[in-house]
């Protein structure tokens, strides 16, 4: 049961590179988050896609592009990292549609280090 | 706009101790209530969820929540702890508006001891 999946699970970057978190579920479901997770502060929606095709900012989209490339996969870009994007990153996945929530499944998250 | 406040960032507690870990909610309209667990180094699963009908609702692991729309409270509570459920532990709320988006608290780190 793989279910949420993301890659790398560890990255260590330097100020101003830029890398893509990977992130694809199994189960079929239509909407896709990308979380960020900081001590003291909880989780925070970077952003979301409520279904293919659709993708909308959350409560900390600045510095952070995504992807829906597809049903299965959302991928997250980071493309000038700053030490303030050093984070837990975590993607999930529900099968919520038609404006009716459902519950997220998580990702085990990656955690990015920015020097 | 909807917010979570979880008071407490820390509660220990001894094993085989009951434990209430706090969850109060701000919205002006009907809201949906979820309580998220995170074991170390790992992502966040879920315990229970309300969505409506009976204001008690029960989840895994024993434990279990009840809604209060007077208090705007979600409050968790498990009658006896164990070692494994050292974890921290998270409550979110979304609404019919907002129905995409959840909104967590800053979380509870729940420390049981012997």
């Amino acid at each position: 049961n793989a279910g949420v999946t993301q890659t790398p699970k560890f990255q260590v970057l330097k100020t101003g590179q830029s890398m893509t978190l990977q992130c694809a579920q199994d189960m079929n479901h239509n909407s896709m988050y990308w979380y960020r997770q900081d001590p003291g502060m909880g989780l925070r929606l970077i952003y979301y896609s409520a279904s293919e095709g659709t993708t909308d900012k959350g409560e900390v989209p600045n510095g952070y592009n995504v992807s829906r490339l597809n049903k299965r996969e959302f991928s997250l870009r980071l493309e000038s990292a700053a030490p303030s994007q050093t984070s837990v990153y975590f993607c999930a996945s529900s099968p919520a549609s038609g404006g009716v929530f459902m519950e997220l499944f998580f990702g085990e998250g990656s955690r990015l280090t920015v020097l | 706009a909807q917010s979570v406040t979880q008071l407490d960032s820390q509660v220990p507690v001894f094993e085989e101790a009951p434990v209430e870990l706090r969850c109060n909610y701000s919205s002006s309209v009907s809201v949906y209530l979820f309580w998220y667990v995170q074991y170390p180094n790992q992502g966040l699963q879920l315990l229970l969820k309300y969505l409506s009908g009976s204001t008690l609702v029960k989840g895994i692991n024993g434990f279990e929540a009840e809604f209060n729309k007077s208090q705007t409270s979600f409050h968790l509570r498990k009658p006896s702890v164990h070692i494994s459920d050292t974890a921290e532990y998270f409550c979110a709320v979304t609404s019919q508006r907002t129905a995409s988006k959840l909104t967590f608290g800053t979380g509870t780190r729940l420390q049981v001891t012997l």
